[in-house]
């Protein structure tokens, strides 16, 4: 079946840096999506690209969409605390019915 | 409006025990669908419905029963659990049909603990 591969799996970084994670697939997917998860939370949908090469941002954060439309990469700037949680990247395919691929997540940790 | 929302937060069962994980939303959506969150794993999907009366089978559907007699609930059953049964459940919910995989809102999860 299809699989998403997210790396890294987890990141400690200090709280101002630059933050860069991706998900590759040997698949081809129609729409990439980026969620973030706060502890004891459900997923908030972050960012959602839906073109091969499209590049968006949502304030301080910013996705793209792969030319290959096998990998997509999110980058925060910046981090501050409220960054902290567990990133999920999503990759949909639409082959008769629509299917939605999860990556295995990168746990974010800031040191203040 | 509530959103999702998801009873009970967190459960603990012993092999055999059945229960029902309660999922309900105040938005009118259409579209719900449950998934499970495994360590090191992505979310899975369990069962969705596209409406009221009308349930479909996920990705990893066995062990689990569910049923929609309302379009505000959408309860997941487990008749006999497993210690693989062991999660965090997530309930979703999404307003677009052609749009409901990128649209859904999720509650905030049931963690599952089967001894």
């Amino acid at each position: 079946g299809q699989q998403l591969n997210q790396s890294p799996q987890s990141m400690f970084i200090q709280e101002g840096e630059d933050v860069s994670m991706n998900c590759t697939s040997s698949s081809i997917f129609n729409t990439w999506l980026w969620y973030k998860q706060d502890p004891g939370e459900g997923p908030v949908l972050l960012i959602a690209l839906y073109k091969a090469g499209e590049l968006t941002s949502n304030g301080r954060l910013t996705a793209q969409f792969g030319i290959t439309r096998k990998d997509s990469f999110l980058n925060i700037s910046a981090s501050i605390p409220s960054d902290v949680g567990i990133y999920f990247c999503a990759g949909l395919l639409i082959q008769g019915a629509q299917k939605l691929v999860f990556g295995q997540g990168t746990r974010l940790t800031i040191n203040p | 409006n509530a959103g999702v929302t998801q009873t009970p937060k967190f459960q603990v069962l012993k092999t055999g025990q059945s229960m029902t994980l309660q999922c309900a939303q105040d938005m009118n959506h259409e579209y719900m669908s449950w998934y499970r969150q495994d360590p090191g794993m992505g979310l899975r999907l369990i069962h969705y419905s596209v409406g009221a009366g009308i349930t479909d089978q996920g990705e990893v559907p066995n062990g689990y029963n569910v049923s929609r007699s309302t379009t505000e609930d959408f309860p997941l059953r487990l008749l006999s659990a497993a210690p693989s049964q062991t999660s965090v459940y997530f309930c979703a919910s999404s307003p677009e049909w052609d749009r409901r995989q990128e649209t859904q809102y999720f509650g905030p999860g049931t963690r599952l603990l089967v001894l």
